[in-house]
Parts: C-alpha cells; sequence; structure tokens
C-alpha cells in the first residue's frame, strides 16, 4: 500500500488561506468516507483535526476545513495564523491494508 | 481525562527484541480500537498495528509475522512486542486511540495519541 500523495510543503501570509491535497486511489480516499488529517509540529505528538471528512473534534478552530472530490481530499486552513505552522498528515481507510498515511505536508507561515 | 503514555523503546542490535507498553487512563482499553503507530526520523507517520475491542489484531506487511500487538485489560496497558528488529524499524512509536467505541467497527481515524517512546535499532 503506498503512501496518500501530499505536496511537500505550502505556504501563505497571516490571514491567508491554504489548502493541502491529499491524493489516494479508489481502493481509500475514492471510495470511503473515512479521511482524516493530522496537525504534527515539531517534536510533539500528532493532534486529530478532521475526520470522517469533514468533521471537526471538539476544541479545533472552524478556521479548519476539510472536503473531498473523487480520490482527492483537501484540507483548508482560513485565516492562516503563526500557530498553525506545523506539518499536516491526512490519512484513510484503505481496503488493501486498513489505515494509510499521506507524505506529509509543512505548512509555513511567512 | 484521556490518556497514553508509552514505554520500553531503547537502542537495540539488529535481530534483537524490545517489547513497547502503553498506558492507559480515563477510558477503558478493552472497549477501544487500540493501534500502534512509528514515525523514522524526519519521516511521515506509518501504521503498525491495530487490536480491535472484540481482540482480533491487524499488521502492516512491514511488520507482519515479527510484531505481536496486545493488551492486557486488568492493567489497562496495550503492548508491541517487537520480534527480528531492523534497522528500518527505528522510529518513535506512538499508541493511538480509534475516536470510535464499541463493536461496530471502527472509526479509522486517532482522536487521542500518546507522547512516543523512541525505538533505535543500531550495532
Amino acid at each position: 500500500q503506498s503512501a496518500l500523495t501530499q505536496p511537500p510543503s505550502v505556504s501563505g501570509s497571516p490571514g491567508q488561506s491554504v489548502t493541502i491535497s491529499c491524493t489516494g486511489t479508489s481502493s481509500d480516499v475514492g471510495s470511503y468516507n473515512r479521511v482524516s488529517w493530522y496537525q504534527q509540529p515539531p517534536g510533539t505528538a500528532p493532534k486529530l483535526m478532521i475526520y470522517e471528512v469533514t468533521n471537526r473534534p471538539s476544541g479545533v478552530p472552524d478556521r479548519f476545513s476539510g472536503s473531498k472530490s473523487g480520490n482527492t481530499a483537501s484540507l483548508t486552513i482560513s485565516g492562516l495564523q503563526a500557530e498553525d505552522e506545523a506539518d499536516y498528515y491526512c490519512s484513510s481507510y484503505t481496503s488493501s491494508s486498513l489505515y494509510v498515511f499521506g507524505t506529509g505536508t509543512k505548512v509555513t507561515v511567512l | 481525562e484521556v490518556k497514553l503514555v508509552e514505554s520500553g523503546g531503547g537502542l537495540i542490535q539488529p535481530g534483537g527484541s524490545l517489547r513497547l507498553s502503553c498506558a492507559a487512563s480515563g477510558f477503558t482499553v478493552s472497549s477501544n480500537y487500540m493501534s500502534w503507530v512509528r514515525q523514522a526520523p524526519g519521516k511521515g507517520l506509518e501504521w503498525v498495528s491495530v487490536i480491535y475491542s472484540g481482540g482480533s489484531t491487524y499488521y502492516a506487511d512491514s511488520v507482519k509475522g515479527r510484531f505481536t500487538i496486545s493488551r492486557d485489560n486488568s492493567k489497562k496497558t496495550l503492548y508491541l512486542q517487537m520480534n527480528s528488529l531492523r534497522a528500518e524499524d527505528t522510529a518513535v512509536y506512538y499508541c493511538a486511540r480509534d475516536g470510535v467505541e464499541g463493536i461496530t467497527g471502527p472509526g479509522y481515524y486517532f482522536d487521542y495519541w500518546g507522547q512516543g517512546t523512541l525505538v533505535t535499532v543500531s550495532s
């Protein structure tokens, strides 16, 4: 099972919006609404930001939103803040091996 | 408050064995789907293994036949027995709880993570 494909990096100025893509296949992202997103600042454990494509856990700011179209899921951060600088990973259920993570994207706030 | 605390990591020679532990509090381990996820230095996340609330276990192909996941309900602890360790197993190992509780099936997302324990396989 290959990792889901994410861009290595995205950047934006404070207040701007950035979108991270997560491309899989019809065996994972394309066929199941089991996509989640995690934020990982350097040296810390991942934190759940989005689950089941669009749902936000309690305590996650509504600046974070998720969507999906075909085999590609997306995480959008609106109103970018300095504290959003971190690595972000998507994940999906996959029929071949249950769980697969994305390659990771580093978000830089300029 | 839900809390997961891993332990047992360290330096081990190739071919050796190590057992990781994950002490859970604030919820019932046996009612949840619990996974191990690892992250090699400077690399991305990789799912390793899961134990279902009903006891079924599943593994990534990269560790199948070498790693064993288990739990002790009375001790509220999750384990990962790692045998025949290789250099490519070097990573921080996290235990993580699935966001869905019960027996209807996992949600395939992780709502709580431990702080991780580092395993280094080197001679």
